[in-house]
């Protein structure tokens, strides 16, 4: 079993259309989080939700929206893409007092 | 905000060498992390490092927590080719909201040709 899992693996779209990514984690953890890495391989927080809750949200354009139906679940859409949303998105997770994160594999974002 | 050095940028490794990367924050972390990202593969933790001073072994990796709490190398020893990837060096501060890691920019680790 993947401990965090996103969907879909790849994602091409064209400018102005609105997508979704999904993410899922069993590890029971409480907090899960939304990283964006440019073509730098720059890792940079978006999102962060506890147990549902939204807590961290660091400057991200209004075009995108998490989600989080269940603490196991944290999705994210974006509206009206932009070229410069072609990025990879992680999704990860932690205990809520634990140490470091557990990243999915990354959705790989291409507006055209 | 906080920001992370990470250097080398990048660098190339000969099967047998041993290699050292460091990160140097502007401000104190609680905790430093190091993950290696292999391609198409989200980050995976190698080691993590809870106090100053700590000096903690994976194998062939060897971390330290720098004393000040700004910095924190990882050395790899006798290195192989399946080292090869990019290396991210994070902090964490156990008060911020979220458990909130800051990332350095990475290390690349190439083989030598």
């Amino acid at each position: 079993d993947t401990a965090v899992s996103q969907t879909p693996k790849y994602l091409v779209t064209q400018m102005g259309n609105d997508k979704s990514i999904k993410c899922e984690q069993n590890l029971g953890h409480d907090t899960m989080y939304w990283y964006k890495q440019d073509s730098k391989k720059f890792l940079k927080i978006m999102f962060s939700y506890n147990n549902k809750e939204l807590i961290i949200n660091e400057t991200v354009p209004n075009r995108f929206s998490p989600k989080s139906p269940d603490k196991a679940h944290l999705n994210l859409h974006i509206n009206s893409l932009e070229l410069g949303d072609s990025a990879v998105y992680f999704c990860a997770s932690s205990p809520r007092q634990g140490l470091g994160y557990t990243f999915g594999s990354g959705t790989r974002l291409t507006v055209v | 905000g906080q920001q992370l050095n990470q250097s080398p940028q990048s660098m190339f490794i000969q099967e047998g060498e041993d290699v050292s990367m460091n990160c140097t924050s502007s401000s104190i972390f609680n905790t430093w992390l190091w993950y290696k990202q292999e391609p198409g593969e989200g980050p995976v933790l190698l080691i993590a490092l809870y106090k100053a001073g700590e000096l903690t072994s994976n194998g062939r990796l060897t971390a330290q927590f720098g004393i000040t709490r700004k910095d924190s190398f990882l050395n790899i020893s006798a290195s192989i080719p399946s080292d090869v990837g990019i290396y991210f060096c994070a902090g964490q501060l156990f008060k911020a909201a979220g458990n909130k890691l800051t990332f350095g920019g990475g290390t690349r680790v190439l083989v030598k040709p």
